[in-house]
């Protein structure tokens, strides 16, 4: 079945620990990317996006991500996390037609 | 700007019982969302409007949930009758045409079935 998967499901770290959320999609086509952030008590927003061009992508407060299409791979990383950093992370992508689909969810603990 | 409004936040009903969610878009957005989010798991879509136009209903269970967006601005979306499994939060998010991509998302609405 066609799916988007986020292999970890909780993940704890202490602070200035570097961060790595993996996320595979199983789509095919043309796809776009998306890494959104929930914080505790908080909407859902847009961490960052890939449509096209460079691979690597920059998002807010200091998250990156690397497309990766021969693996069909989104992960996202940042070298050093923070307490606020604590929160859930969701892989998303779109299909033609603006169809959205979300993987399951990786909840992140910092420890400060 | 104001955000995605959405209420009721919290909704407790019996099985069998009938509710209903409404949704306010960020204005001048022609596109919005309903999903489901049920603990543990990543949003599902369930209906996508344009303007007052169904675009995705594909995921959505007809025999029991309906939504309608009558003028093209306020969703309501209504579950009749409800079941223990449609437990779950409900998030509406609305996009422009013109950046389809960045959705912003409410606050949802927490709806337990007992």
């Amino acid at each position: 079945a066609q799916s988007v998967s986020q292999h970890n499901h909780h993940v704890i770290l202490s602070e200035a620990a570097s961060l790595e959320l993996g996320c595979n999609y199983s789509y095919g086509g043309t796809v776009n990317l998306f890494w959104y952030v929930q914080y505790p008590g908080q909407h859902l927003q847009l961490l960052l996006k890939y449509f096209s061009g460079d691979p690597l992508v920059k998002g807010i407060k200091g998250f990156e991500a690397e497309f990766i299409k021969s693996k069909f791979s989104f992960n996202l990383r940042k070298p050093s996390v923070q307490w606020s950093d604590t929160a859930e992370y969701f892989c998303a992508v779109k299909r033609t037609g603006n169809q959205f689909y979300f993987g399951t969810g990786t909840s992140l603990t910092v420890i400060p | 700007e104001a955000g995605v409004a959405q209420s009721p936040r919290y909704k407790i009903i019996e099985k069998r019982q009938s509710v209903a969610f409404w949704c306010n878009p960020i204005s001048g957005h022609a596109t919005l969302y309903w999903y489901q989010q049920i603990l543990g798991q990543g949003p599902k879509l369930l209906i996508q409007f344009q303007n007052n136009g169904v675009v995705d209903d594909s995921q959505l269970p007809k025999d029991r949930f309906s939504a309608e967006r009558l003028k093209g601005v306020d969703s309501t979306l209504k579950i009749q009758p409800a079941k223990l499994e449609d437990s779950a939060v409900y998030l509406c998010a609305s996009s422009s045409l013109r950046y389809s991509y960045e959705q912003y998302f409410g606050p949802g609405t927490r709806l337990t079935v007992t």
